[in-house]
């Protein structure tokens, strides 16, 4: 069964550096999602991605935050300069269409730790 | 904005028994409601969705959910629990396309441990 991957599955990196998270979305899916989710806290939406251009945002992705499909497969997050908010478990999802109840398969996560 | 409440953080039932999940949304319009479930290393997968017709929704694993529009709850159920149900579960809710658009707003989960 297609699934969705995410690399590294854990990533602990100094505060002000940058980090790229990856994730490689089932292949014939149209539309791509990070979403996060702070230790104890619920899962939020970050952004949605179409057409290699960014579909929606959430107040959350601001000018840090940054996504890619730099290929045909992979879809990336980008964090400029991490700060230790960012702390947090980072999935990624995929859907084959954007419909309202179109399923959003997951990944497994990153968790990111920021020092 | 559409919100989801999950009151309960952590249920423990044991191994046989019946399991009730609670979920409750608020949404101005004609909800899209997801339950999924998380097991310890692994993404998070589909149980069950409602977006219309029969309020009584059947899912993957023996799992049902209830949507009440009345009570704005969808309530996750399964009559028996094996121990491999143990993991954590997440309701959603997803915005029409008037609305959020195509994102899901969680809530904050409920830890299931199962005794045996």
């Amino acid at each position: 069964e297609p699934e969705v991957t995410q690399t590294p599955s854990h990533q602990v990196t100094q505060m002000g550096q940058e980090v790229i998270l990856r994730c490689v979305p089932i292949s014939n899916h149209l539309y791509f999602y990070w979403y996060r989710q702070i230790l104890g806290q619920k899962v939020e939406f970050l952004v949605s991605f179409y057409n290699n251009e960014i579909s929606e945002k959430s107040e959350i992705f601001d000018d840090q935050f940054s996504v890619e499909r730099p290929d045909g497969s992979n879809f990336t997050l980008k964090i400029r300069s991490t700060k230790l908010e960012d702390s947090a478990m980072y999935f990624c999802a995929s859907s084959l269409d954007r419909g309202r109840v179109e399923t959003q398969y997951f990944g497994p996560g990153t968790r990111l730790l920021v020092l | 904005a559409q919100s989801v409440t999950q009151p309960d953080i952590h249920i423990t039932v044991s191994e046989g028994a019946s399991l009730e999940l609670r979920c409750n949304y608020s949404y101005g319009a004609t909800p899209y409601l997801f339950w999924y479930v998380q097991s310890p290393g692994q993404g998070l997968q589909l149980l069950l969705k409602y977006f219309s017709g029969d309020t009584l929704v059947q899912g993957i694993k023996g799992f049902e959910a209830e949507f009440k529009r009345s009570q704005s709850s969808f309530n996750l159920r399964k009559p028996s629990v094996h121990w491999s149900d143990a993991a954590e579960y997440f309701c959603a809710v997803g915005a029409g396309l008037t609305g959020g658009g195509n994102k899901l707003t969680f809530g904050t989960g409920t830890q299931l441990k199962v005794e045996l």
